[in-house]
Parts: structure tokens; C-alpha cells; sequence
């Protein structure tokens, strides 16, 4: 079975520049969480869609949101880009829907540079 | 969720056994351990999780004690591919939330 993927896996942008990350998850897990890792505040959670509704959100600025396709695939996207944005995002996806015990399985990221 | 504590580095010789350790006192009674490990510049893998009773699988064993309050994720035969960031999380199993909270883990170097 494949794993999760995220395109573009290496991405350079300038400062007030939008971006759009794509996650594609695991064949049949219909949740998509995203995470972003940066080296001073580590992993931190942004947000979670589940049949394509945002159910859970971190404490991340209106610039950071996303969405899910009927499909589950997720994308997010971050407007007015800061310096501070370069991360790697990371997202995972698994089968969690109402409850019981699920694990999440991770992408390999995208590393976003803002310059 | 509860907090965890874990100490920022270990070594283990390669072939020997890695016992990672992990207080979680403030773990309530519906929160389960979980274990992952990121490998430099990857994305988190999976390890293992529980509730109260030792868990193995193919990776690993978790052992957590009586009280819950603290838990060592052991690698029987660590190998240099173990060389990681072990991240211990302690979460409950509600209807909707899905979300991880990374502490800042415990960087194991495995050595020849």
C-alpha cells in the first residue's frame, strides 16, 4: 500500500507570496492532519479535516488554512508569506473517524524556504 | 493532554537494548501512550502505543507501569538505523480530535 505523499517536497518562495502545499494520503484513511516543524518551536499541530471539514485547528494565524477533497486529499495554504514560515510541513493521515484507537501515518514533509 | 518529560539524549551500542524512559504523571485514565520516531528530515513514524498493559510488536515493547505515570519504550537489538528523535505522547482517544502534541523528544544515537 503507498504511503502518504506531499508535493512539492522542496519549495523556495519570497515574502508576501502565497503558497499551496498538496498532501495525498494512505488509500482509504479519510482523516488529514497537517503539522508544521520548525528547529526553535519543533512539531506543531495546524490543523485536521476529516470528510472534508476541518474538525481540529491549532493556534497557527488566519494565514495558514486548508482544505479536503471528496477524494481526502488535503491541501494547505499559507498567504503573505513570512520569514518565519520556513518549515517543514508535514502531513499525516489516518483512519480516524469516530473514535477507538488510530495511529497517524506522516508524509515526508515539504521544506519551505521563504526568502 | 497530560505533559510528558523525557530526557534530551541517549547512546546505546549497537546490538544492545535501548530503553528509552518517559514520565507522563499527569496521564489521565482515558489517555494512552504513544510512541514515534523521526528520523533526520523525515516525517514521524509510528511506533507503538498503549493503555496500561505491556505492548510488542515487530518494532518494539512498551512497558508502563502500575500507576501509568511513567513508561520505557525499549529496542531490544538497537541498530545504527535507530538513530532517531523518540518523541513520547500521551493522548486520549476522543471522538474527534486527532492531534499530536511533540514534546521535544529524546535524540538516541546508536553507536558501533
Amino acid at each position: 500500500k503507498a504511503g502518504v505523499t506531499q508535493t512539492p517536497r522542496y519549495l523556495i518562495k519570497t515574502r508576501g507570496q502565497q503558497v499551496t502545499l498538496s498532501c495525498s494520503p494512505i488509500s482509504g484513511h479519510r482523516s488529514v492532519s497537517w503539522y508544521q516543524q520548525t528547529p526553535g518551536q519543533g512539531l506543531q499541530f495546524l490543523f485536521e479535516y476529516f470528510s472534508e471539514t476541518q474538525r481540529n485547528k491549532g493556534n497557527f494565524p488566519g494565514r495558514f488554512s486548508g482544505r479536503q477533497f471528496s477524494n481526502s486529499r488535503s491541501e494547505m495554504n499559507v498567504s503573505t508569506l513570512e520569514l518565519g514560515d520556513s518549515a517543514l510541513y508535514l502531513c499525516a493521515s489516518s483512519l480516524a473517524s469516530s473514535g477507538g484507537a488510530y495511529e497517524q501515518y506522516f508524509g515526508p514533509g515539504t521544506r519551505l524556504t521563504v526568502t | 493532554d497530560a505533559k510528558t518529560t523525557q530526557p534530551p539524549s541517549m547512546d546505546c551500542a549497537e546490538g544492545r537494548a535501548a530503553n528509552l524512559p518517559c514520565n507522563h504523571s499527569t496521564i489521565s485514565g482515558n489517555e494512552y501512550v504513544y510512541w514515534y520516531r523521526q528520523i533526520h528530515s523525515q516525517g514521524p513514524q509510528y511506533i507503538i502505543h498503549g493503555l496500561k498493559n505491556n505492548e510488542t510488536n515487530e518494532m518494539a515493547s512498551l512497558i508502563i507501569t502500575e500507576d501509568r505515570k511513567s513508561s520505557t519504550l525499549i529496542l531490544p537489538h538497537a541498530t545504527l538505523r535507530d538513530t532517531a528523535v523518540y518523541y513520547c505522547i500521551v493522548r486520549a482517544h476522543t471522538g474527534t480530535a486527532s492531534k499530536l502534541t511533540f514534546g521535544t523528544g529524546t535524540r538516541l544515537q546508536v553507536t558501533l
